[in-house]
């Protein structure tokens, strides 16, 4: 089936700092990637929706400029966590839309930043 | 705007019985989609189960089955013969058939435990 490749897995960072988060497609073409960020013990919130080839369409109240996404090809999107800072500690999961109505999540990015 | 609406945040279920997480959601569309999916304590979300809005027979999937009364806008989720392995978080998720760049709305979702 198809897979999605998200890492790092785990990462700490310092205040200030950039940090990127890579999903790649193994083995399907993934024209549409949405990222989402979730709290503990809390649903997944929708940040972006990027369409390979295009600007990303960001969420109400999701900052453009601190989360930067881009999906130049059809196997690879990234999330960059511009100058991050403490708050911006989460949960970062990405999910390619597979077909007419699957989704393939990414295992997820546990985000530290100190 | 769409909404998932879970109502139980937690429920608790003895192995080898029948639980059901509840979902309600609210649209003004005839046409879409309604997905459970399972996210254990690894936090890779999975699929458990889906269901088009235009078909009228409950999806199923194993010990895995769905009661989808469109006109009340309820999908609710059974789990039968419940093991140790269905410990997870379930999320009820909506997506309208088309446009909206396909997103999925979920609701915020159900901790299942399941006691041996």
């Amino acid at each position: 089936g198809a897979v999605v490749s998200q890492h790092p897995s785990r990462v700490i960072c310092k205040s200030g700092t950039s940090v990127k988060i890579e999903c790649r497609s193994l083995d399907f073409q993934a024209t549409t990637m949405f990222w989402y960020r979730q709290f503990p013990k809390k649903s997944l919130m929708l940040m972006a929706t990027s369409n390979e080839g295009s600007k990303a369409t960001y969420e109400q109240g999701v900052e453009k400029d601190k989360f930067l996404i881009n999906h130049a090809s059809l196997t690879l999107s990234t999330l960059t966590v511009t100058s991050a800072h403490p708050e911006d500690s989460s949960f970062y999961i990405c999910s390619a839309r597979t077909g007419n109505y699957g989704y393939t999540f990414g295992s997820g990015t546990r985000l530290t930043v100190v | 705007a769409q909404t998932v609406t879970q109502s139980q945040p937690e429920m608790s279920v003895q192995e080898a019985e029948t639980v059901t997480l509840s979902c309600t959601y609210d649209t003004s569309e005839s046409d879409y989609y309604l997905f459970w999916y399972k996210q254990p304590p690894s936090r890779q979300m999975i699929l458990v189960i889906r269901q088009e809005a235009y078909k009228q027979q409950n999806a199923t999937e194993n010990r895995f089955s769905v009661n989808f009364q469109k006109a009340a806008k309820s999908f609710s989720l059974k789990i039968s013969d419940s093991q140790l392995g269905d410990a997870a978080m379930y999320f009820c998720a909506y997506r309208q058939s088309w446009g909206s760049n396909y997103k999925l709305t979920f609701g915020k979702g159900t901790l299942l435990t399941v006691n041996p």
